[in-house]
């Protein structure tokens, strides 16, 4: 079945970029999505890219889609303590849409 | 904007118990799905319906059942709760199409089975 992968843990400095990396199996998803679950939170879903694009920037959040290698990432320019979440890569794999994630990337920031 | 609603917040249930979780989607949303999210786990789809109809089955106890009303709000039934029902249960909305299927988080349901 459909499958998406995350790495587990990231951690950066207050200022730097950070980079989240995802890889996906169904190469049939028209869109693909990232969201952000901070602790004891609901999931917010932050941005998405269509898959024709190779790239979206939305404000901080820059997503880089290559669909020869079915990776996808998600930047975080000039990363902020408040961006200290849980950071899930999504897949609409299913056949009515439902979302496949990833196990989900915690991002730490140090101020 | 309105938001997904979910009700309610928390929920403590002994085993063996039932327990009806309420999701109330976006207004004009035709779609609600359900998700379950185990301890440091990443969401699992349960079930969705569309159009009060349901669409599709993922990962759902044959002890749980689920239905959309005629208003688009739907419930989750549980019973004979488990010790390992315990997580928290998320209710997203979509329209259907919408880009893709672009989906609205509820704030979940913590439920805890003692």
């Amino acid at each position: 079945g459909e499958d998406v992968e995350q790495s587990l843990f990231l951690s950066v400095r207050e200022g730097d970029s950070s980079v989240i990396n995802c890889t996906y199996t169904d190469s049939s998803s028209t869109y693909l999505y990232w969201y952000k679950q901070e602790p004891g939170a609901g999931l917010q879903l932050l941005t998405y890219i269509f898959s024709n694009m190779d790239m979206k920037q939305d404000q901080r959040l820059t997503v880089l889609l290559n669909k020869k290698d079915k990776h996808l990432s998600l930047r975080i320019a000039d990363t902020q303590t408040g961006d200290s979440a849980i950071y899930f890569c999504a897949d609409p794999g299913g056949s009515q849409g439902n979302l496949i994630f990833g196990k989900g990337t915690k991002l730490s920031v140090k101020p | 904007a309105a938001g997904v609603i979910q009700s309610p917040r928390h929920l403590i249930k002994e085993k063996r118990e039932t327990a009806t979780l309420k999701c109330y989607p976006i207004p004009r949303h035709d779609t609600v799905y359900w998700y379950q999210q185990g301890p440091g786990q990443d969401p699992q789809f349960l079930i969705s319906f569309y159009e009060k109809m349901q669409s599709d089955k993922g990962s759902i106890p044959d002890r749980f059942s689920a239905q959309q009303f005629s208003d688009y709000h739907s419930e989750l039934n549980m019973s004979s709760l488990e010790l390992g029902d315990s997580a928290l249960y998320f209710c997203a909305s979509s329209l259907n199409g919408a880009r893709g299927y672009e989906q609205y988080f509820g704030p979940g349901t913590r439920l805890t089975v003692t």
